[in-house]
């Protein structure tokens, strides 16, 4: 049973524009949602994160929306840039487990 | 300010050979992580451990062995490589248990069983 689902598998944007990956997961005693980065040939690096008791979180020019009641939660990267091009995982915690359970992840690349 | 660092980078098994991945961190965390990651599959946690002397199994364990006999050091053990785990592995350490506390990972391990 996939705990988290992630889409789009991969997304191609144009400069400026905005990027909108998505997760949805099953489990309510999950309490946290982060995003990790991972440029090739490189292991991922968390990106941006947040707890189920708050809405949205914005860190620059990235955002996380969640939706506690539908049980999902996106990334947003607003005025997306060519060094943006990497792959994008969500992933979930809690429920009592131990690390963090992933998305599939997201191929975005960037078109100049 | 090493991080985490795994050695070999790249490494080539025929099946029914065996080998053993090193990670190492100079953070002083508690736990640590060896991850796969495949095309299309993510990353799968195979093992963890909770602190020195420890280990647990992840969502994909079988085929894999590990030891953390020391605070700094994970390592990944395969007792007769299969082309099944050809992949890349990574390793991974966090402060305390997930919620809060950012994993870091290493580089990772590129692995090809022929």
């Amino acid at each position: 049973q996939q705990q988290v689902k992630q889409s789009p598998q991969s997304l191609i944007v144009q400069k400026g524009g905005i990027s909108i990956i998505n997760c949805a997961y099953e489990n309510t005693a999950f309490d946290y949602f982060p995003w990790y980065q991972q440029f090739p040939g490189k292991g991922p690096a968390l990106l941006i994160a947040i707890r189920p008791d708050v809405s949205e979180k914005k860190e620059g020019r990235f955002t996380i929306s969640f939706n506690k009641s539908a049980k999902q939660f996106s990334l947003h990267i607003m005025d997306s840039q060519p060094g943006d091009s990497a792959t994008y995982f969500c992933a979930v915690s809690g429920g009592g487990a131990d690390g963090l359970t992933f998305g599939k992840g997201t191929h975005l690349i960037i078109q100049p | 300010n090493a991080g985490v660092t795994q050695t070999p980078k790249f490494r080539v098994l025929k099946t029914g050979q065996s080998m053993t991945l090193l990670c190492a961190q100079d953070m002083n965390h508690e736990y640590m992580y060896w991850y796969r990651q495949d095309p299309g599959m993510g990353l799968r946690l195979i093992h963890y451990s909770v602190g020195e002397g420890t280990t647990a199994k992840g969502e994909v364990p079988d085929g894999y062995n590990v030891s953390r006999l020391k605070k700094q050091n994970f390592l990944l053990g395969l007792e007769s490589a299969a082309p099944s785990q050809t992949s890349v592995y990574f390793c991974a350490s966090s402060y305390s248990r997930g919620r809060g506390s950012p994993l870091h990972f290493g580089n990772g391990t590129r692995l090809t069983v022929t």
